[in-house]
């Protein structure tokens, strides 16, 4: 099964309320991807676990939390969310020494 | 600076021709992947290469790490085909995680 999902695949959020988006694969892969996607845009890479190691990109370093209880979910968590954080939320995995990432359908947030 | 500059942005395309895709990278890349969206947003999977070439039915993809290039060849282009195309490379030192170019919106049409 090569498959990640994610939940919820649409969500509503209020400006300034939390957001927490699950993650979650059964390859027993070592690394975990977060990524927002906007219309036009790259997929922005926002942060990364390798193992229980969180790396998380210097420009986003504070505006999304993660966390990984275990080997199979990660979570994205938005503290307060802004209209700005409106974009489609890509969760991959990889596994460690191979750069193929298998990716999630996605999380569609919309914040109004 | 940009690591990963893809081209064209955007490409139209007779149904039955064919064109290819580049992506340039301006540092040594251990590996490349080439995805399509979907109509969801999703990014599905159509090769990951860390060197040579592959093939799978109508798309064939090459990389060069030394040149610094990969490339997404699309031959007998059919409709469906129409969509967002991306190239992600790992890069050398970088660790774990790929960049993402800038994709390119190719058009199919009669």
């Amino acid at each position: 099964d090569t498959t990640v999902k994610q939940n919820p695949r649409y969500k509503l959020a209020r400006v300034g309320k939390p957001v927490n988006l699950i993650c979650s694969q059964t390859m027993n892969h070592d690394t975990m991807y977060w990524y927002q996607k906007k219309p036009n845009q790259a997929p922005k890479l926002l942060l990364f676990y390798y193992d229980k190691i969180l790396n998380r990109e210097a420009d986003t370093f504070e505006k999304f939390q993660s966390s990984r209880p275990n080997n199979s979910f990660c979570s994205l968590y938005i503290g307060s969310a802004g209209l700005e954080y409106s974009a489609m939320y890509l969760c991959a995995s990889s596994r460690i020494g191979q750069y193929e990432q298998y990716f999630g359908p996605g999380t569609r947030l919309t914040v109004l | 600076g940009d690591q990963v500059e893809q081209s064209p942005s955007a490409l139209s395309l007779h149904e039955g021709t064919g064109s290819a895709l580049r992506c340039n990278f301006t540092t040594t890349m251990r590996a490349v992947q080439w995805f399509r969206k979907n109509s969801r947003g999703s990014l599905i999977n159509l090769f990951y290469l860390a060197s040579g070439t592959k093939e799978n039915g109508r798309l064939k993809s090459a990389f060069d790490s030394k040149e610094r290039y990969s490339t997404l060849h699309i031959r007998d282009a059919q409709l469906e085909d129409s969509g967002t195309y991306f190239c992600a490379a790992a890069h050398a030192n970088s660790g774990t995680y790929q960049r993402f170019g800038t994709g390119t919106k190719l058009q199919v049409v009669p």
